[in-house]
């Protein structure tokens, strides 16, 4: 079955440093991979998405590329601070016609100390 | 607040009661996604809804679970002789019409059965 798997499990960073997070897919239909951030007690909330037909997307201190050969997908922060302290899951789906249904990884604690 | 809304936020239980969730999407999205997410792991899938139709259940959702979208708006998930292995949170998850749409979370409804 599809499955995605995230490495690391944790992560700890000195603010101001870059955190890098992976992820691998096992489904080659994937199109569409986002990357979620969810603070303790709250939702996953979207920090960032890529489509299959991109190889990168940058959102200001935020990166995402994609390995479609290799099946790999990364998230790179810079310039880390204290407030990115956050759980980081990635996704992946083969959406079609709007309907995506999200396979996740199993998360990366993120912990940026100043 | 135009953002997913879930109630409850907390629920306590005992062993082989009824619980329901339910949850408002935001008010435009015609498809709607409940995932399911225990300690230290990312969300699971279980069902997804478009309107008022529901398109898809994951085999995680046991004959205990029931989900509905009467109107093709709220959504309520029932589990029915709760189980110690139902503790976990239960996402909410709603998005547009258009091609790869980005899935907005809600809080989400811990439940822990006792």
């Amino acid at each position: 079955g599809e499955n995605v798997e995230q490495h690391p499990s944790t992560l700890s960073v000195q603010e101001g440093d870059s955190a890098v997070i992976k992820c691998t897919y096992s489904d080659s239909a994937s199109n569409y991979f986002p990357w979620y951030k969810q603070e303790l007690g709250k939702g996953p909330q979207l920090i960032i998405d890529i489509r299959s037909n991109v190889g990168e997307k940058k959102d200001q201190r935020i990166a995402v590329t994609l390995n479609k050969t290799a099946k790999h997908f990364s998230l790179h922060i810079t310039e880390t601070q204290p407030e990115d302290s956050a759980v980081y899951f990635c996704a992946a789906s083969k959406g079609s016609g709007g309907y995506n249904k999200l396979i996740f990884g199993a998360g990366t604690r993120l912990a940026v100390h100043p | 607040d135009t953002g997913v809304s879930q109630d409850p936020r907390h629920k306590i239980t005992k062993r082989g009661q009824n619980v329901t969730f339910r949850c408002d999407p935001i008010s435009e999205h015609n498809r709607l996604y409940w995932y399911r997410q225990t300690l230290g792991q990312g969300p699971e899938f279980l069902t997804y809804f478009q309107n008022e139709a529901q398109l898809e259940k994951s085999r995680l959702l046991s004959d205990r679970f029931s989900a509905e979208r009467p109107k093709g708006s709220f959504s309520t998930l029932e589990i029915q002789r709760t189980e110690q292995g139902d503790s976990a949170m239960y996402l909410c998850a709603s998005s547009g019409q258009r091609e790869y749409n980005e899935q907005f979370f809600g809080p989400g409804t811990r439940l822990t059965v006792l």
